[in-house]
């Protein structure tokens, strides 16, 4: 089954603790990244990649790395979480960047308190 | 920054009636454009895009695209109780995804 697949659902950790979430899609996708859902704010891009090994910032960047070292995998990772990076996370996948049609994983929970 | 408005309703329709959903964005070099459709606890789901002026139709869906006034919309037809959710404008712009905020539709049976 084609599928973007997210780890973890959901996760409450502290300020300050390294965390990782993943991302993997099964689609042969070219284009991925990163959003955060908040209330009245919408979905905003944190970071995206065209490929492999090439990443660039999004309209939210502060606090997150990211990398693309396969081209089916795509982890977020937050260095030292602080409580306003409390959301609900999506990793998407396109075919291309080109293309546009982005599939979205099942969304990460995230609570840092 | 590139903007992508939408009014957050909620809108209600009662089931087998048209409903309209409307966006606009500020970026004029906006090149592509989407609707994805989210339940409530659910991922965002693709249900429609446009590149080209004018209207676009896939089964119930009609999008329509005007690029002079900067205006993308999603008409319903036929509103199923299923098609209550909240529905979320996209336009690509650059390298990047800009979001509206999305509009909330509610089909009354």
């Amino acid at each position: 089954e084609a599928q973007v697949t997210q780890n973890p659902r959901y996760l409450i950790t502290v300020t300050g603790k390294k965390l990782t979430v993943t991302c993997s899609q099964n689609m042969n996708h070219e284009y991925m990244s990163w959003y955060r859902q908040d209330p009245g704010l919408g979905l905003r891009q944190i970071y995206y990649s065209m490929n492999v090994e090439v990443t660039d910032k999004g309209d939210v960047p502060e606090g997150y790395k990211v990398s693309r070292k396969e081209k089916r995998n795509f982890p977020l990772i937050l260095e030292s979480p602080s409580p306003n990076q409390t959301s609900l996370y999506f990793c998407a996948s396109s075919l291309s960047f080109a293309s546009g049609e982005q599939y979205f994983g099942p969304g990460t929970r995230l609570t840092v308190t | 920054q590139k903007e992508v408005e939408q009014n957050s309703g909620p809108l209600s329709v009662p089931e087998g009636a048209i409903a309209s959903l409307n966006c606009t964005y500020s970026d004029r070099g906006s090149q592509s454009f989407f609707w994805y459709r989210q339940y409530s606890g659910k991922s965002p789901e693709l249900i429609m895009f446009i590149y080209s002026n004018g209207d676009k139709e896939d089964g119930r869906f009609t999008a329509q695209l005007n690029k002079a006034s900067q205006y993308v919309s999603l008409l319903i037809r036929d509103s199923q109780p299923s098609d209550s959710a909240t529905y979320l404008c996209a336009v690509k712009a650059g390298n990047q995804f800009y979001f509206g905020t999305g509009t909330s539709l509610t089909v009354i049976p």
